[in-house]
């Protein structure tokens, strides 16, 4: 079992639909997570942190759920330019000099016209 | 936007050249990160490093080397570059606390003939 999976879609959605990921972890000490948007042969840039409490940006929303070990993205009124794959990233092993990132095989989107 | 650089952007190079990856951080962050990516494929951890001095083997296994003599460089090493390293190859870092998110740099496509 991979430590972080995800979806890999492709999800096609029209243009202002509302899209949810979910991405699961297995490793119940992780402690900080991440949302990535990569583009075709572009580096993954980071699209937002994930918090305990959950956490907005926009038309992206990001939840945790610590007990079922889940992490989730939801975007709303998708654009054109909302086409990507998406990263589910969990750092793993907490606060030690062992910590590792660890990234999901990501989640692609296509948004049409 | 992120102070690490990757040299060069691209490189295609014969069989059994020796080649040397360049990446660079301005940022003063303790750890740093390769990672291998196939096209439409998943990021996979090749190398890390938690300061100077220190580095460690990733999940997938690489004939690839990497040294880390100074804070802010992490270059990695193909001793004798084959057809199935031809990869993009992508560089992070990250400051040393759990909740920091990676930077990375902008890859190098390496093509071996």
């Amino acid at each position: 079992r991979k430590e972080v999976e995800q979806d890999p879609g492709p999800f096609n959605v029209p243009e202002g639909a509302t899209v949810a990921f979910n991405c699961t972890y297995s490793n119940s000490a992780s402690q900080s997570f991440f949302w990535y948007r990569q583009d075709c042969r572009k580096e993954p840039k980071l699209l937002m942190s994930v918090y305990s409490s959950g956490n907005e940006d926009g038309r992206f929303t990001a939840q945790l759920n610590r007990a079922s070990q889940y992490i989730s993205l939801l975007i709303r009124d998708s654009k054109l330019s909302d086409s990507a794959t998406y990263l589910c990233v969990v750092n793993i092993g907490g606060y030690s000099s062992a910590s590792k990132i660890i990234f999901g095989s990501g989640t692609r989107l296509s948004i049409r016209p | 936007e992120a102070d690490i650089y990757q040299t060069p952007r691209y490189l295609v190079i014969g069989t059994g050249k020796k080649i040397t990856l360049e990446c660079s951080q301005t940022m003063g962050h303790d750890k740093m990160y390769w990672y291998q990516q196939d096209p439409g494929m998943e990021l996979h951890l090749i190398h890390y490093s938690y300061g100077v001095n220190s580095t460690e083997k990733g999940d997938l296994s690489s004939e690839s080397t990497v040294s880390r003599i100074r804070t802010e460089h992490f270059p990695l090493t193909l001793e004798s570059a084959r057809p199935s390293h031809t990869s993009q190859y992508l560089c992070a870092s990250r400051q040393g606390t759990t909740n920091e998110k990676l930077f990375f740099g902008s890859g190098t496509q390496l093509s071996v003939l």
